[in-house]
């Protein structure tokens, strides 16, 4: 089946320590994205990446840094600097065309639940 | 200025009855698109309805409606017969088609509980 897949589910960090979200899609899709949804709230964009070897920062892009190197992946690293991981983070696709043929919704993997002990 | 506003924290609804979620926004794009999504207490996003700005009629999609109205910033979504199976987060969300960035930018989200 086409979807997202997002790894760990769940992954508990010490202050400090740098940790990486895996996200693989195979729904062919151009455009990836990283999303932090913190209790209550809405999800705010932290990273997006358009094309493979490309990637453009969101509005909370501090403290975490990505990669496209293939079309199918679009890891998230949350650095030390990251000063308050705590959060519940979400990977998305879309395709990237235009026009009343492509509503372009954002498809959302499952998410990774990530704590800083 | 917040791009998308849910005025609304927490809903309750009874079965089978409707219910409307309120969303206002704010953009100069001229071309954006519109988006509601559920959000179960398992955490995915599952997507609903989408409108954009030039459809000249609002979007349907099954129980799932949005009240459409330009002039006023307002995307509201209906879900006509409630479920249980309906409680959850729902998020209204925006993409400037203007800016060229494909990702959405999304409200703070209402919560429905819907009663027996």
């Amino acid at each position: 089946d086409g979807g997202i897949t997002q790894s760990p589910k769940y992954l508990f960090r010490k202050e400090g320590q740098n940790v990486t979200l895996s996200c693989e899609q195979n729904l062919n899709h151009d455009a990836m994205y990283w999303y932090r949804q913190d209790p209550g709230q809405g999800l705010r964009l932290i990273y997006y990446s358009q094309i493979v070897n490309d990637f453009q920062k969101g509005d909370i892009a501090e403290g975490y840094s990505v990669s496209r190197e293939k079309k199918e992946s679009f890891p998230l690293t949350v650095t030390s600097a990251q000063k308050n991981p705590t959060a519940f983070y979400l990977c998305a696709s879309s395709i990237v065309g235009q026009g009343r043929a492509h509503t372009g919704e954002l498809f959302f993997g499952e998410g990774s639940r990530l704590t800083v002990l | 200025a917040q791009k998308i506003t849910q005025t609304q924290p927490g809903m309750f609804v009874q079965e089978k009855e409707a219910v409307t979620l309120d969303c206002t926004y704010d953009t100069s794009d001229p071309s954006y698109g519109l988006f509601w999504y559920k959000q179960p207490s398992s955490g995915e996003m599952i997507f609903l309805i989408y409108q954009g700005s030039y459809d000249q009629q609002n979007a349907t999609e099954g129980r799932y409606s949005l009240n459409f109205q330009k002039a006023r910033k307002s995307a509201n979504l209906v879900i006509s017969a409630s479920q249980l199976g309906d409680s959850a987060m729902y998020f209204c969300a925006m993409r400037e088609e203007g800016t060229g960035r494909r990702a959405l930018t999304f409200g703070s989200g209402t919560r429905l509980q819907v009663q027996p």
